[in-house]
């Protein structure tokens, strides 16, 4: 069974850093591109960024709201991918979820077909 | 890149049909058949319901389906029941390798 699980959310004041994890189990992790997507309080969905998978390079997207202070990595021998978001805003305030990038496991991956539960960031003074 | 638009809101009676649109760009939904749309009951996450304009997740019920035309797409539900009381959202793959959203639709079930 699949399963996505995100950590390291809370309270921080703007300006500051934070730096989600989310652990997941039951697939190859290795073998898939992972996204961060984020739901404001009361608000839709917004895409935040994502990580191919080290066999397409392993490399990066952002949204342009988070780009140059949103950082996504991954440690495929923990399975494990994080989000570092420095310089936060108020407004980066929301539910993060991380998301698998599927479901081949491959370059036609474009649909986000398993979501953790989220983890809150608040970022108020 | 602008979120898809979608219905704020849509309702049916249980046993009817109900079709949700999401209307894009043709540098997202207009060109590539990305489209996919999820369900998201309050407090909890996002669940795939349709990926690749019309395919279906293991597990998910056929009374939902997906459509294309142009720079618009489509999700039917059909044999509306009570439990598909929820808020939807359509997203696409873009032409710049990123994703787009819509505002999501609230469904009520009468």
């Amino acid at each position: 069974e699949v399963q996505l699980v995100e950590s390291g959310g809370g309270l921080v004041q703007p300006g500051r850093s934070l730096r989600l994890s989310c652990t997941a189990s039951g697939f190859t992790f290795g073998d898939y591109a992972m996204s961060w997507v984020r739901q404001a309080p009361g608000k839709g969905l917004e895409w935040v960024g994502f990580i191919r998978s080290k066999a397409y390079g392993g490399t990066t997207q952002y949204a342009a709201s988070v780009k140059g202070r949103f950082t996504i990595s991954r440690d495929d021998s923990k399975s494990i991918a994080y989000l570092q978001m420095n310089s936060l805003k108020t407004e980066d305030t929301a539910v993060y979820y991380c998301t698998r990038v599927g479901p081949y496991g491959g370059h036609l991956d474009t649909t986000f077909d398993y979501w953790g539960q989220g983890t809150l960031v608040t970022v108020s003074s | 890149q602008s979120a898809l638009t979608q219905p704020a809101s849509v309702s049916g009676s249980p046993g009817q049909s109900i079709t949700i649109s999401c209307t894009g760009t043709s540098s997202d939904v207009g060109d590539y058949n990305y489209v996919s749309w999820y369900q998201q009951h309050p407090g909890k996450a996002p669940k795939l319901i349709i990926y690749d304009v019309s395919k279906w997740p293991s597990g998910v019920s056929n009374r939902f389906s997906g459509s294309k035309s142009g720079n618009t797409a489509s999700l039917t539900i059909s044999g509306l029941q009570a439990e598909d009381e929820a808020d939807y959202y359509c997203s696409s793959y873009t032409s710049s390798n990123t994703w787009v959203f819509g505002g999501g639709t609230e469904l009520t079930v009468l």
